[in-house]
């Protein structure tokens, strides 16, 4: 069974701070993806990484950065948490080339205070 | 770049009846459209998924329709179930990155 893992599903946190969303995916994917679901907009997309180093960014990018130093791990960064960033993040990973099945992980979700 | 749009964001149903949930996409080269299902504390999980060679594609009482020219795509869901109450979301993709719906909550009243 593909599994993706998010390393919380809850978390506080206070405005200014910097915060770091962790996802490890056990089935050998290329690609990994952070979303950011709010209700009424759906998913949206905010980075991508297509390989270890590389990365993409996604529809609403602004106020986050990712790093995937390793193939399995791929973190989503707010380097200083506002208001507006309170939601549910959404960790998926994939195997490249034709258009294949997303695997999620359970989402964590952050308020920031 | 793609964009996908969904109708209703609300659905009601009684149990053992159809829901029937529609997307339209605007990227005429998306080839790949996939339906997921989020049920409550869970992250979304693939349901069905369809690709543009193929007109329809059904799974028991789940059913996918792709009509290529209208750039439209629907989810039947029949004989509805209580544990059918959830959360569905559409995407489309030409490569590797998918663009999602606004989803529909659908319930399933017993």
């Amino acid at each position: 069974d593909v599994k993706v893992t998010q390393s919380s599903r809850y978390l506080v946190k206070r405005t200014g701070e910097k915060v770091f969303l962790e996802c490890v995916q056990d089935m050998d994917h290329e690609n990994m993806f952070w979303y950011r679901q709010d209700p009424g907009l759906g998913l949206r997309l905010i980075y991508f990484s297509y390989d270890v180093k590389m990365k993409e960014k996604g529809d609403i990018p602004e106020g986050y950065s990712v790093s995937r130093e390793k193939k399995e791990r791929f973190s989503l960064i707010l380097e200083s948490a506002s208001t507006n960033q309170t939601s549910m993040y959404l960790c998926a990973s994939s195997f490249t080339g034709r258009s294949t099945e997303a695997f999620f992980g359970q989402g964590t979700r952050l308020t920031v205070v | 770049g793609e964009n996908v749009e969904q109708h209703p964001s609300t659905l009601s149903v009684q149990e053992g009846d159809s829901a029937v949930i529609k997307c339209t996409y605007s990227d005429s080269a998306s080839n790949y459209f996939p339906w997921y299902k989020q049920e409550l504390g869970k992250g979304p999980q693939l349901i069905i998924d369809i690709r543009s060679n193929v007109g329809e594609k059904k799974d028991q009482r789940i059913a996918v329709t792709l009509n290529k020219t209208a750039k439209h795509f629907s989810l039947h869901i029949t004989e509805t179930q209580p544990e059918d109450s959830a959360v569905y979301f559409c995407a489309a993709s030409s490569g590797d990155k998918l663009t999602f719906g606004t989803g529909t909550r659908l319930a399933v009243r017993p």
